[in-house]
């Protein structure tokens, strides 16, 4: 059984700083995704990583996936308001599991002037 | 593209009432919708997976009972909470699969309160 684990779980920052969330998962997953939630709102897709070392970059946010290390990463750079949100990752199974997700935790991201 | 679509967006009803919810694909036909649970400040659990013209199949620990889910047509999923109790308040959200693709989309989720 897939399980994903997201560290920190609460992230207070300066403005201007640049931090890191970490996403460990358990066994295969063929897909990792990002997503962010506001206050009282549904998910966001930030990113979908397919392969080892995949990196993407939207804004402020860079993705990657370390398959070997069943670990992906999302980095902060010089963070502003706009990013407080909770940030999810989700890991994709496959197999007989084919389209569920499992969620970590969620980071709560809060950035301060 | 790829609008997925919740109603209500919110619903506050009595214990031991039924509600409810329906999840609509409204640009794209959906092989599979997926239902989640999310408790304030925790994460999103899946509770079933929904295919179009079959039954559900639930996690874990959801009572199929309580929680009737039907996926009557490519764009309609529904949820039904039967005999809510203040427990069963939470924040419901579904997604859903395009066809042959990969990528859910989500629904902007239901805020059930139960009182």
């Amino acid at each position: 059984e897939l399980k994903v684990e997201q560290n920190p779980l609460f992230l207070s920052m300066q403005e201007g700083k640049n931090y890191t969330i970490y996403c460990n998962y358990s066994t295969t997953s063929d897909r990792l995704y990002w997503y962010r939630q506001d206050p009282g709102k549904s998910l966001e897709s930030l990113f979908v990583l397919l392969s080892n070392g995949a990196v993407k970059q939207e804004g402020r946010l860079m993705a990657s996936l370390d398959t070997k290390a069943r670990l992906s990463t999302l980095h902060i750079t010089a963070a502003v308001h706009d990013l407080s949100a909770t940030y999810f990752c989700a890991g994709h199974a496959g197999g007989t599991s084919y389209g569920k997700l499992t969620f970590g935790q969620g980071t709560i991201l809060t950035v301060h002037p | 593209g790829a609008v997925v679509s919740q109603h209500p967006s919110w619903v506050i009803c009595k214990s031991g009432t039924s509600v409810k919810i329906e999840c609509r694909s409204l640009d794209f036909q959906a092989t599979t919708m997926f239902w989640y649970r999310q408790f304030p400040k925790q994460s999103l659990m899946l509770m079933a997976t929904s295919n179009e013209g079959s039954k559900a199949t639930y996690e874990q620990g959801v009572e199929k009972d309580k929680f009737l889910i039907n996926h009557a047509s490519l764009t309609l999923s529904t949820l039904t909470v039967t005999s809510a109790h203040p427990e069963d308040s939470s924040f419901y959200i579904c997604s859903a699969s395009q066809t042959f693709t990969d990528t859910q989309y989500f629904g902007p989720g239901t805020r059930l309160t139960v009182l």
